[in-house]
């Protein structure tokens, strides 16, 4: 199985900070990497797939970058409704793994 | 609305069977490949089970291997996961999610562009 490390496991930060999240996995899976932010009780929701590749109608502050196994999702001028968990997922092969989560606090 | 509603969960023993179904609407649900993830509430995902458009591919996590089954049902635009032989480590939320096939000059991705609410599963005596 592929493994996935997100870091930081928790941020804090402030509304209008910039922020990034790193994902990195044991074995190159080109840029078959996705990006969804969860709200406490809800569904996750796709922000970026592709490693780079904007969901439509996120908000174009969310950003994704990297290929191999080295990727980031940037996050620019923070709002309120940021503030969420942040999880990465390949999709180069099954097992469709997920890294562990980046919780985004203030 | 283009929406998966998941249903079933509920309080089992351990060693007890539930029947999780998802139910598909407003999009072709016979075109997309299907997904279950779970996740232990305030934890992380964890991918469980997948099945293609046409049900004759089915992929499982090692550790619900041999005691999950999942299936599909075009004609109800439903998918359906069979949980046996539950274990208290099997509590979680259920999602299924639907998986998109995208291709342009870049090449080819794989994405979960939609996620039901989920259902909750608790495997206690």
């Amino acid at each position: 199985d592929i493994q996935m490390t997100q870091s930081p496991f928790l941020l804090s930060a402030s509304v209008g900070d910039r922020v990034t999240i790193s994902c990195r996995t044991s074995q190159s899976i080109t840029t078959y990497l996705n990006w969804y932010q969860q709200k406490p009780g809800r569904a996750p929701k796709l922000l970026i797939y592709a490693a780079s590749s904007l969901q439509t109608g996120v908000s174009s502050r969310f950003s994704g970058r990297g290929s191999g196994t080295d990727f980031t999702l940037t996050i620019s001028n923070l709002q309120p409704e940021d503030f969420a968990t942040y999880y990465c997922q390949q999709t180069y092969t099954i097992p469709r793994t997920f890294g562990q989560g980046t919780k985004l606090d203030i | 609305d283009v929406q998966l509603v998941e249903s079933g969960g509920g309080l089992v023993q351990p060693g007890g069977s539930l029947r999780l179904s998802c139910a598909a609407s407003g999009f072709t649900f016979r075109n997309y490949w299907m997904h279950w993830v779970r996740q232990v509430p305030g934890k992380g995902l964890v991918w469980v089970s997948r099945m293609n458009s046409d049900g004759s591919v089915r992929n499982y996590a090692d550790s619900v291997k041999g005691r999950f089954t999942i299936s599909r049902d075009s004609a109800k635009n439903s998918l359906y996961l069979q949980l046996n032989s539950l274990r208290a480590e099997d509590t979680a939320v259920y999602y299924c999610a639907r998986e998109v096939y995208h291709y342009d000059s870049r090449g080819e991705d794989w994405y979960f562009d939609l996620w039901g609410r989920g259902t909750l599963v608790t495997v206690s005596s």
